[in-house]
């Protein structure tokens, strides 16, 4: 069964900084691209970031382009959004999710049940 | 950029009802729209690919049609587990993945 579990989300400030990461179990991590979405409370679901499965190819949102980075360790089963320069409006809960077509960009099916990202002086 | 215009963006509906929820590209994406399930408090979840193609284990009193720029989702007969919100998401220019804005269907 496919299981992605994400941690790392908390209390940041205006400009600061923090790793979010997703621990996936339950497939081959190496075979398939991964995605992160976000949701603003209350608000509907945006497109953050994409990773293709050997980590050689990434995509950003226009909204955080520059300022969030996408990585994985196959190693480790494990993928990352490390963000930066966060503002206010990046406060959301921060869902990863598995591409259904593996190597190839698809789309996400599987997904996680977010962690909470909060910017706030 | 292509843009996903959703409606409504709320709909109210009774146990029962059949209910229809339209999605718009802003250019032709072919059959590379999905749709997908938000319960409150949950992930979302796929139930629809390629624009018609209901996800395993999805009850078929869903579906969905269209291609190009226009597409619709439909849920035959409301179940008390179906008052959610759902997405519409274009996948044809991937990466650049876009969703529309969502409907939440309420009693």
């Amino acid at each position: 069964e496919v299981h992605l579990v994400e941690s790392g989300g908390g209390l940041v400030q205006p400009g600061g900084s923090l790793r979010l990461s997703c621990a996936a179990s339950g497939f081959t991590f190496s075979g398939y691209v991964m995605h992160w979405v976000r949701q603003a409370p209350g608000k509907g679901l945006e497109y953050v970031s994409a990773i293709s499965s050997n980590g050689g190819s990434t995509y950003y949102g226009n909204s955080v382009k520059g300022r969030f980075i996408i990585s994985r360790d196959n190693s480790k089963n494990t993928l990352y959004l490390q963000m930066g320069s966060l503002r206010a409006e990046d406060m959301a809960l921060y869902y990863c999710a598995r591409d259904r077509l593996g190597n190839n960009y698809g789309y996400p099916d599987y997904w996680g049940q977010g962690t909470l990202v909060t910017v706030s002086s | 950029d292509i843009q996903m215009t959703q409606s409504p963006s709320s709909l109210s509906a009774s146990v029962g009802d059949r209910v229809t929820i339209t999605c718009q590209a802003s250019q032709d994406i072919d059959k590379y729209l999905n749709w997908y399930q938000q319960r409150p408090g949950k992930a979302p979840k796929l139930l629809i690919y390629d624009a018609s193609n209901l996800e395993t284990g999805v009850p078929s009193r869903f579906s969905g049609s269209g291609s190009g720029t226009d597409f619709t989702f439909t849920i035959s007969s409301l179940q008390p587990g179906d008052f959610a919100t759902y997405y519409c998401q274009q996948y044809a220019d991937v990466p650049q993945y876009s969703f529309g804005q969502g409907t939440k269907l309420y009693i």
